[in-house]
């Protein structure tokens, strides 16, 4: 079956620095792959997705590439704000069928970004 | 914002007792889904919707059943709730069935 795995958190930075959340997934075909962002007290935001080998999804200055080879999909940032400080899941989803656009989530990364 | 409200948006309640939590949406999409979060699981889908009246189940379905009569509701009923039910449930939508989900903004349920 599907699944998805996320580095281990929780994750702290500073203001400005560099961000990457890994991701590496396992599935059947050819998934799609998915980044959501849950702020505190909220529901879960789509932050970015890509539906093929060699995309890259990107929003509001975070960027995945989707690596077929390694079966992973890392989540980028090169400076991250104190606004970002967020959970982050990956996810993954395979297209059309019988598979209803049903999502599989890796157990997210809490983010914390000091000023 | 999609258009999507979950009620209650907190409850608690006793060992045993039924327990109906209601999604709306406003949005006519056609898939959507049940899911529960609990620490170091991240989101857990337990059913889910493909039309009026189509309903399957999905990883985490045991104590958990749901009901679609129309468009805009899906319900998820715990008809016996237990202490291992605790947990903040979300609703999403999804127009196309292609992954890219829409979040209701959660209930929080303690089971006590």
């Amino acid at each position: 079956g599907n699944s998805v795995t996320q580095m281990e958190g929780p994750v702290t930075l500073s203001e400005e620095a560099f961000l990457t959340i890994n991701c590496t997934y396992t599935a059947t075909g050819y998934p799609s792959l998915f980044w959501y962002v849950q702020y505190p007290g909220e529901g879960l935001q789509l932050l970015l997705k890509a539906t093929k080998a060699d995309d890259k999804g990107s929003n509001k200055g975070f960027e995945a590439t989707y690596r077929k080879e390694t079966t992973s999909f890392h989540l980028e940032k090169g400076s991250v704000q104190v606004s970002d400080s967020a959970v982050y899941f990956c996810a993954l989803s395979n297209a059309g069928g019988t598979s209803y656009g049903k999502l599989t989530f890796g157990q997210g990364t809490i983010l914390t970004v000091h000023p | 914002d999609a258009g999507i409200t979950q009620s209650p948006r907190h409850k608690v309640t006793e060992t045993g007792t039924p327990v109906t939590l209601r999604c709306h949406q406003t949005e006519n999409h056609r898939y959507m889904y049940w899911y529960r979060q609990d620490p170091g699981h991240g989101l857990r889908l337990i059913h889910y919707s493909y039309g009026v009246k189509d309903t399957d189940k999905g990883e985490v379905s045991d104590g958990y059943s749901v009901s679609r009569s129309k468009t805009e509701d899906f319900l998820l009923t715990l008809e016996s709730a237990t202490s291992s039910q605790t947990s903040v449930y979300f609703c999403a939508i999804s127009l196309q069935g292609a992954g890219e989900q829409y979040f209701g903004p959660g209930t929080r349920l303690t089971v006590t």
